[in-house]
């Protein structure tokens, strides 16, 4: 059974950092792109981050770029995301997603809460 | 890439048919199918029920259909159930800047 389990969620103030990470498992790992997409409480999704196979290439939706790094390791079947500096409009459910094809995210992890609050 | 513009909500009565566009510029349709939709219900994760403009994913029954023309894409539900009272998403991949968005969201009401 396919399975994305995110972790790291969490209360942190504003300017603060956090790490999620996000554990794959029941496929295998390395062909799959990656991808990062956070919804708003009441709000629609937003593809943050993605990463190719081998880390190749990398791309950042512009609300976190230069702020966020994503980054994989196939050995371990994970994907993380560093963020920093985070900001209130970073509050949010982040989810882990597989890419099967070209934005065609077939699994879906539970998501994982983070709260940018003072 | 600017969110793709989606009708904020539609309904209909159970049996009816539904259909929910998704429009964009040309930069984010193109000439490629990289055009999906995602079933969202409350307090769960997004469910993939259409890749590439109108592939079904698996298990999706075929009441649930996509196509697109032009610079607008849409997803139609056939025999409207209770069950697919839900938020719908659009989402599509712009080729020149390798970045992607999904639509505004639709939320789907069965009469």
């Amino acid at each position: 059974e396919v399975q994305l389990v995110e972790s790291g969620g969490d209360l942190v103030q504003p300017g603060g950092s956090l790490r999620l990470s996000c554990a794959a498992s029941g496929f295998t790992f390395s062909p799959y792109t990656m991808h990062w997409i956070r919804q708003a409480p009441g709000k629609g999704l937003e593809g943050i981050a993605y990463i190719s196979t081998t880390g190749s290439t990398i791309w950042y939706a512009d609300s976190v770029k230069g702020r966020f790094t994503i980054s994989r390791d196939n050995g371990k079947n994970s994907v993380y995301l560093q963020m920093n500096s985070l900001r209130d409009e970073d509050t949010a459910v982040y989810y882990c997603t597989r890419d099967k094809s070209t934005v065609a995210f077939d699994y879906w992890g539970q998501g994982t809460l983070v709260t940018v609050s003072s | 890439q600017s969110a793709l513009t989606q009708p904020r909500s539609v309904s209909g009565s159970p049996g009816q048919s539904v259909t929910i566009s998704c429009t964009g510029t040309s930069r984010d349709f193109g000439n490629y199918n990289y055009v999906s939709w995602y079933q969202q219900h409350p307090g769960k994760a997004p469910k993939l029920i259409i890749n590439d403009v109108s592939k079904r994913s698996s298990g999706v029954l075929d009441r649930f259909s996509g196509s697109k023309s032009g610079n607008t894409a849409s997803l139609t539900i056939s025999g409207l159930q209770a069950e697919d009272e839900a938020d719908y998403y659009c989402c599509s991949y712009e080729v020149t800047s390798t970045s992607y968005g999904f639509g505004t969201g639709t939320k789907v009401t069965v009469l």
